[in-house]
């Protein structure tokens, strides 16, 4: 059974700080995605990565970075948080090149005041 | 760009009732089509998908529907029950790596 799990479910920060959100995925899988989930918007592909210190921008990549060290690790960082950033954060992974079902975390419900 | 919209937004049914909830995708390469169920607080999961090779898939009370001459596919719930009640997501990959999502459609079955 494939578990995702992501560092924190709620978080709440200061405009200016420095977020560290963490996904760990135990299917070896070889992609991780970071979306933010905001009402009706559906989910929105921040960054994705499809191997180990690879990474590719999605449709809304301005104002975060990422981090993939290792392949069962993914980390999203808000290098200044800002209220437009308050949202629900979910990470995912999927296995091979497209056409696969992805795997979502719990998500991280961040609020930046 | 790559889009994909989704109808409606809402949709309210008696339970027993049937939904279907459309979307359209803009890249006519998109050639997979995974629908998502997300219940509340809950992550989103897979429910059920179609390659662009079928125009047809369904799994007990849940079909999907595919046509890509018009580049819109459909999920269609029958029998609805109450723990059908969630927020359910359309996406279409042109393959490589990049999921579009749609909006989402909250469902409500009404017992």
């Amino acid at each position: 059974d494939v578990k995702v799990t992501q560092s924190s479910r709620y978080l709440v920060k200061r405009t200016g700080e420095k977020v560290f959100l963490e996904c760990v995925q135990d299917m070896d899988h070889e992609n991780m995605f970071w979306y933010r989930q905001d009402p009706g918007l559906g989910l929105r592909l921040i960054y994705f990565s499809y191997d180990v210190k690879m990474k590719e921008k999605g449709d809304i990549p301005e104002g975060y970075s990422v981090s993939r060290e290792k392949k069962e690790r993914f980390s999203l960082i808000l290098e200044s948080a800002s209220t437009n950033q308050t949202s629900m954060y979910l990470c995912a992974s999927s296995r091979g090149q497209g056409r696969e079902t992805q795997y979502f975390g719990p998500g991280t419900r961040l609020l930046v005041l | 760009g790559e889009n994909v919209e989704q109808h409606p937004s809402t949709l309210s049914v008696q339970e027993g009732d049937s939904a279907v909830i459309k979307c359209t995708y803009s890249d006519s390469a998109s050639n997979y089509f995974p629908w998502y169920k997300q219940e509340l607080g809950k992550r989103p999961q897979l429910i059920i998908d179609i390659r662009s090779n079928v125009g047809e898939k369904k799994d007990q009370r849940i079909a999907v529907t595919l046509n890509k001459t018009a580049k819109h596919f459909s999920l269609h719930i029958t029998e609805t029950q109450p723990e059908d009640s969630a927020v359910y997501f359309c996406a279409a990959s042109p393959g490589g790596f990049k999921t579009i999502f749609g909006a989402g459609t909250r469902l409500f079955v009404k017992a």
